[in-house]
């Protein structure tokens, strides 16, 4: 019964590169969240998503990052032409709805640093 | 808006010592408060709901819905203890809001 689990635990890009972070929710978990935390800094909401839906994307800077979570597979966070600022440790988390009192399950992060 | 505020970035205290980590929201209905413990490059832990009132390794917060806080207490900190800790809350929708976080550093 494995719980999030996101890859690649750590990846170097150069700048202008790609990014592509993935998350597996736990099994039947349909609502998905990514945060972002930087050096020295909290963690800061970016996506909240369901099965093919953006429910929440207020926290996504509005260029070059996107996020999906389409109906089979993982939720995929996609980081285009990254640069330095971009170098951050990426957190997926996963719950089985949205009602209030659910608890939400942590992967272990993702770990991008851009060069 | 909802807002959750850690005040304090960094806490230094004694092992066997008290500590206390303070934690301060705004949010317009009833908020559900939660503490969570980040160890070293790790993922994030539940350490306490406030609708379960319990106890975690010795840790315990109260809702003080007057004061609109939720802080963090253990009456004897061990070294085991130093960690990052975040105060969080959940809006309608049952995402999480974090506050900036509070790194505990317990020296012997």
């Amino acid at each position: 019964n494995a719980g999030v689990m996101q890859n690649p635990r750590h990846l170097v890009r150069r700048r202008g590169q790609e990014a592509r972070l993935r998350c597996s929710p736990v099994k039947g978990h349909s609502h998905v969240y990514w945060y972002r935390q930087l050096p020295e800094e909290g963690l800061k909401f970016m996506v909240y998503l369901q099965k093919e839906n953006i429910i929440d994307e207020s926290g996504m800077p509005k260029e070059r990052f996107s996020a999906e979570f389409p109906k089979e597979g993982p939720s995929i966070l996609r980081i285009q032409q990254v640069v330095r600022g971009d170098s951050a440790a990426y957190f997926c988390a996963s719950s089985p709805g949205q009602i209030s009192g659910n608890t939400i399950y942590f992967g272990e992060g993702s770990w991008l640093t851009v060069v | 808006a909802q807002r959750v505020t850690q005040p304090e970035k960094l806490l230094s205290v004694f092992k066997g010592a008290p500590v206390e980590l303070k934690c301060n929201y705004s949010y317009s209905g009833s908020p559900e408060l939660f503490w969570y413990v980040q160890y070293s490059r790790q993922r994030l832990q539940l350490l306490l709901r406030h609708i379960s009132r319990e106890s975690i390794k010795g840790f315990t917060a109260d809702l003080n819905k007057g004061e609109t806080s939720f802080h963090l207490k253990k009456p004897f900190a061990q070294e085991e203890d130093s960690a990052m800790y975040y105060c969080a809350l959940t809006d309608s929708w049952g995402k999480l809001q974090f506050g900036a976080g509070t790194q505990v550093v317990v020296t012997p």
